[in-house]
């Protein structure tokens, strides 16, 4: 079947440190790998995303993800946290070969502590 | 400014309400969804219409019906409402004709509450 799976309900990292979250995945075919985030009270917005090419894919506010694929896995990563990046993270893979459904994984919650 | 709308932001209702909530893109996809978002903050998909056809129907009640009337909007009825209908429901976009792999944006949400 395929799955999303986000291992880290929440984590926790000090303002100016690294931040990875992780994200493995399974699925049938080349995968479509995104990731979102929600601020408090407000809807997703997308991140960044891997479709081909280059393994390090570069996003928004400074965040960068990293395919593997002998791993399965997609993680969020970021050189330097701030404390505004504190929110709830969602990764997503396409569904099979569809050009509409996403598989959604369970949502990690970063907070960035000062 | 360019974005995908829903109206109402916030729904308070009784059970067995009827309630509409209504979506809105100017960003000219071909695609729109509805999702369900519950108290632990799952994301469910509900519903997607491509080009005004609706080609995702997942497991849902049938007092949810979707309606397309046109590419650019997307309203979800609800009848009969039930407790545990109370959740946040967002309307997202994607362009996905001949265009595989786009994101798709995201409303920002209708949170409903049945008393």
């Amino acid at each position: 079947a395929q799955s999303v799976a986000q291992p880290e309900d929440q984590v926790n990292v000090a303002e100016g440190n690294p931040l990875t979250v992780k994200c493995t995945y399974s699925v049938s075919g080349n995968p479509y790998l995104f990731w979102y985030v929600q601020y408090p009270n407000r809807g997703l917005q997308f991140l960044l995303k891997y479709i081909t090419g280059d393994n390090l894919v570069k996003g928004s506010y400074g965040f960068e993800a990293e395919f593997n694929k002998s791993q399965t896995s997609f993680h969020l990563k970021k050189p330097s946290a701030l404390v505004s990046d504190s929110a709830l993270y969602f990764c997503a893979v396409r569904l099979g070969h569809s050009n509409y459904q996403l598989i959604w994984g369970a949502g990690t919650k970063l907070i960035i502590k000062p | 400014d360019t974005a995908v709308s829903q109206t109402p932001k916030y729904l308070v209702t009784q059970m067995g309400n009827d309630k509409s909530i209504k979506c809105e893109q100017n960003l000219g996809h071909d695609t729109m969804y509805w999702y369900k978002q519950d108290s632990k903050k799952f994301l469910k998909i509900m519903f997607s219409y491509n080009n005004k056809e609706l080609i995702i129907n997942e497991t849902v009640p049938n007092r949810f019906s979707p309606k397309s009337p046109d590419k650019a909007h997307l309203n979800l009825h609800i009848n009969s409402l039930e407790l545990g209908d109370s959740a946040v429901y967002f309307c997202a976009s994607s362009q996905t004709s001949h265009i595989p792999g786009n994101e798709q944006y995201f409303g920002p949400g209708t949170r409903l509450t049945v008393t």
